[in-house]
């Protein structure tokens, strides 16, 4: 299957600061990004929707200034996480779709620890 | 009707045992339903997936049962194995528009050597 690689796989930050998750779709083009998050032993909360050019559409109660995301091309989204607090701590995965494919292929995840 | 249910939340088998997991939905325009596999810390990996139109989809030892009017799909690991061992999540999405996925809660199987 194709790859999605996402960068960095985990990442500690102090509350406060900012940081930046990047996902890559390395051998196809994504015309579509997710991302989720996911707390232990739960499923995929799904974040927001981007189409490369187009701001992302957020799912309810997410808050879209302090999530930020941009998907400026066909090969690469960035989720910011600004301001970050403990409880922003999490583990957060993208996952990108090619045109006309059915299948969507997923990152490894970054855990992010805010302290 | 957004929800997917899966259940049971957890499983344990015993090695060359069969594994079942089931899911179901209500809204009907869902049409593609993928199982994933997801190890601790590693993001989800595709198993298999199937549209409405097939009732039963096989691939290796594993495969997914598919009733439209019930609106149930179910995944069946035939031989578990202890490399098994991991959550395991169903999803359906509607192919047309953002076509994103809705997972379900998590299985977490456990096969016993």
């Amino acid at each position: 299957g194709a790859v999605v690689s996402q960068h960095p796989s985990r990442v500690i930050c102090k509350s406060g600061t900012s940081v930046k998750i990047e996902c890559r779709s390395l051998d196809f083009q994504a015309t579509t990004m997710f991302w989720y998050r996911q707390f232990p032993k739960q499923s995929l909360m799904l974040m927001a929707t981007s189409n490369e050019g187009s701001k992302a559409t957020y799912e309810q109660g997410v808050e879209k200034d302090k999530f930020l995301i941009n998907h400026a091309s066909l090969t690469l989204s960035t989720l910011t996480v600004t301001s970050a607090h403990p409880e922003d701590s999490s583990f957060y995965i993208c996952s990108a779709r090619g045109p006309g494919n059915t299948e969507a292929f997923f990152g490894q995840g970054t855990r992010l620890t805010v302290v | 009707q957004q929800q997917v249910k899966q259940s049971p939340q957890s499983l344990i088998v015993q090695k060359g045992g069969i594994s079942i997991i089931n899911c179901a939905y209500e809204n009907t325009a869902f049409d593609y339903f993928p199982w994933y596999q997801q190890f601790p810390g590693k993001g989800p990996a595709l198993l298999i997936a199937i549209r409405p139109d097939v009732s039963e989809k096989k691939e290796g030892r594993f495969t997914i049962s598919f009733n439209k009017s019930a609106k149930q799909f179910s995944l069946h690991i035939m031989d578990s194995q202890p490399g098994d061992s991991a959550t395991y999540f169903c999803a359906a999405s509607i192919t047309s528009g953002t076509y994103k996925y809705i997972f379900g809660t998590g299985t977490r199987l456990k096969v016993l050597a």
